[in-house]
């Protein structure tokens, strides 16, 4: 049981280049998300997913496109990279969440990928 | 202003302090609480929920006020290995879905 994996782990990009950031998850969890980290600025959230063939944008999710065509993948793309999406990516699954009661089930992350955008 | 603040830190304490850490939240609408660990360079994970009644798990207890929109976590006896960056979470919801809103984090330094 793997968990959450991403791949790749390290990527260097030149301005302008595109490049896909996968993530898979073994939980069979129907919720997945895409984060990124920076200094100072917390975690946050660029898209997620409800489920398979849903996506839905989060925080800040300009220049970013995902797809979940499977379940268990969720794809984060950059199709014209620029300076300022040199990051941390963290990718993360949580089981259906509940209702409007306030339930929820935990968020699991992968290892993260770090980005640097020349 | 962010939704979620906590004093970055660095916190430097000797093995065996006590230390606490705090957080506030402005969104009133914000329905559930958590302490993530984050070792450097290494991804979140859940250390604990935090419930209105207070909780505690070994060392750690954490505390919510909802009327004053403030969470706290206090950590007992120090390790070495407590040594990591805190992130105090909370849970939004909207219509169906809920989102995590994190707070940047308040490091911990334990020093022998």
């Amino acid at each position: 049981n793997a968990g959450v994996t991403q791949t790749p782990k390290f990527r260097v990009l030149k301005t302008g280049q595109s490049m896909t950031l996968l993530c898979a998850q073994d939980m069979n969890h129907e919720y997945m998300y895409w984060y990124r980290q920076d200094p100072g600025m917390g975690l946050r959230l660029i898209h997620y997913s409800v489920g398979e063939g849903t996506t839905a944008k989060g925080e800040v999710p300009d220049g970013y496109n995902v797809s979940r065509l499977k379940k268990q993948n969720f794809l984060l793309g950059l199709e014209s990279a620029a300076p300022s999406q040199t990051s941390v990516y963290f990718c993360a699954s949580s089981g259906l969440a509940g209702g409007g009661g306030g339930s929820y089930n935990e968020q699991f992350f992968g290892p993260g990928t770090r980005l640097t955008v020349l | 202003r962010k939704e979620v603040e906590q004093d970055p830190g660095p916190f430097n304490v000797p093995e065996g302090a006590t230390v606490a850490f705090n957080c506030t939240y402005s969104n009133s609408a914000s329905q559930s609480f958590f302490w993530y660990r984050q070792d450097c360079r290494k991804e979140p994970k859940l250390l604990m929920s935090v419930y209105s009644s207070g909780n505690e798990d070994g060392r750690f207890t954490a505390q919510l006020n909802r009327a004053s929109q403030y969470i706290s976590l206090l950590i007992r006896d120090s390790k070495l290995s407590d040594s990591a960056t805190y992130l105090c979470v909370v849970n939004r919801w909207t219509g169906n879905t809920g989102k995590l809103i994190f707070g940047q984090g308040t490091t911990l330094q334990v020093k022998p």
